[in-house]
């Protein structure tokens, strides 16, 4: 079935690039997502990227998609403490398919 | 504007009990999907809706569970004889009708049954 897998943890230091990885199993996803969950705050769109493309950037964010080993990741430039929080990566189905499929998140800490 | 709101934000009940969770998606989204969420743990699917057709319940854990959004705008989703492994929090989103899901979240509501 389908399956999307995530490292648990991740600590960087302020200022360094941060690079969260994503595996997933279903080889007709058409979009890729990732998701930011602050504490105790809702789940926040950061960026996704269609299944055709390779890469995205948006401002410090660069997703970057290998079709053929199914592995995404994110990477945030100039890491701040702002940006702790859990990243979620989610997969999207062919067809009329209209529900994402999440991994377990990945918690990201940003040391001073 | 305004965001997705949900409702209570937070619900203690006792086994057994009904409970029926409030989501209001952005104005004109057609679509509503709710979620559960346990801690540690990423979302799980419950359902969604188009307007008001169901189109997917196909990760309701069992009959305890069901939704409704009777005028294509706000959603409840009622859970019954309430069991303690029903805890959780309770999400729901909204989205456009694009191709791309881009799927906008409301605060949740934490249920803890007791």
């Amino acid at each position: 079935g389908e399956d999307v897998e995530q490292s648990l943890f991740l600590s960087v230091r302020e200022g360094d690039s941060s690079v969260i990885n994503c595996t997933y199993t279903d080889s007709s996803s058409t979009y890729l997502y990732w998701y930011k969950q602050e504490p105790g705050a809702g789940l926040q769109l950061l960026t996704y990227i269609f299944s055709n493309m390779d890469m995205k950037q948006d401002q410090r964010l660069t997703v970057l998609l290998n079709k053929k080993d199914k592995h995404l990741s994110l990477r945030i430039a100039d890491t701040q403490t702002g940006d702790s929080a859990i990243y979620f990566c989610a997969e999207q189905g062919a067809g009329n398919n209209r529900k994402l499929i999440w991994g377990l998140g990945t918690s990201l800490g940003v040391n001073p | 504007g305004a965001g997705v709101s949900q409702s209570p934000r937070y619900k203690v009940t006792k086994r057994g009990q009904d409970v029926a969770l409030r989501c209001d998606p952005i104005s004109g989204h057609v679509s509503l999907y709710w979620y559960r969420q346990a801690l540690g743990q990423g979302p799980e699917f419950l359902t969604y809706f188009n307007y008001e057709a169901q189109q997917d319940k196909s990760g309701l854990p069992n009959d305890r569970f069901s939704a409704e959004r009777p005028e294509g705008s706000i959603s409840t989703l009622t859970i019954q004889r309430t069991e303690q492994r029903d805890s959780a929090m309770y999400r729901c989103a909204s989205s456009t009708n694009t191709d791309a899901l881009e799927q906008y979240f409301g605060p949740g509501t934490r249920l803890t049954v007791t």
